[in-house]
């Protein structure tokens, strides 16, 4: 199994230019989700998704939208970057989230981002 | 938005030395308390997870500890090795993690 990968590794783009950030797991977990992490803020929720057709907005949605057509993909849609969202994002999976699953989530190697 | 504590932001140790850290949350509609381990330039790692009051959980040198009628959690490390500098995250609720204690040992 490949887990869950990230794509691209890095990217650098120009304010207000949009973009997809990939993830895609192969482990067939009901549970997705995205988090940035920037210095002395640890990971925070962007968004979330319980299985495919179902997303939730986590801590810091604002200027990003997900879909999950599928089990295996959750891509993160950056709507018009701003520097703001300079940051290392990071997709995770779990094969459930609900009571009572104890399961942990497996992250993706991460993308980082940089919006000049 | 659930308030999830960690402390010390940061912790710097020589090799052998013992330490321990704190995971401090909210205890209502608490079922599960997952640790992470964080090595730069690499991704989340699950270390633990418990879910009762007491419970203990241990893994080589690295322990940790559970009360959730008063909210926390601690992580310890038994002679520290350069190898065990990472961050540890805690997530007490799922989706929710905590900044995160970065820990570095030096030889």
């Amino acid at each position: 199994n490949a887990g869950v990968t990230q794509t691209p590794k890095f990217q650098v783009l120009k304010t207000g230019q949009s973009m997809t950030l990939q993830c895609a797991q192969d482990m067939n977990h009901e549970y997705m989700s995205w988090y940035r992490q920037d210095p002395g803020m640890g990971l925070r929720l962007i968004h979330y998704s319980v299985g495919a057709g179902i997303t939730d907005q986590g801590e810091v949605p604002n200027g990003y939208n997900v879909s999950r057509s599928t089990t295996e993909d959750f891509p993160l849609r950056l709507l018009s970057a701003a520097p703001s969202q300079t940051s290392v994002y990071f997709c995770a999976s779990s094969y459930s989230i609900s009571r009572p699953s104890y399961n942990e989530q497996f992250f993706g190697p991460g993308t980082r981002l940089t919006v000049l | 938005i659930l308030n999830v504590e960690q402390s010390p932001q940061s912790l710097h140790v020589q090799e052998g030395d013992s330490t321990n850290f704190t995971c401090s949350f909210p205890s209502s509609n608490f079922y599960a308390l997952h640790w992470y381990r964080w090595e730069t330039a690499k991704s989340p790692e699950a270390l633990f997870v418990m879910t009762l009051n007491g419970d203990e959980k241990k893994k080589g040198r690295i322990s940790a500890t559970l009360n959730t009628k008063e909210g926390y959690s601690y992580l310890y490390i038994k002679g520290s090795q350069p190898e065990d500098s990472a961050t540890y995250l805690c997530a007490p609720y799922k989706l929710i993690f905590g900044t995160g204690t970065r820990l570095q040992v030096f030889p």
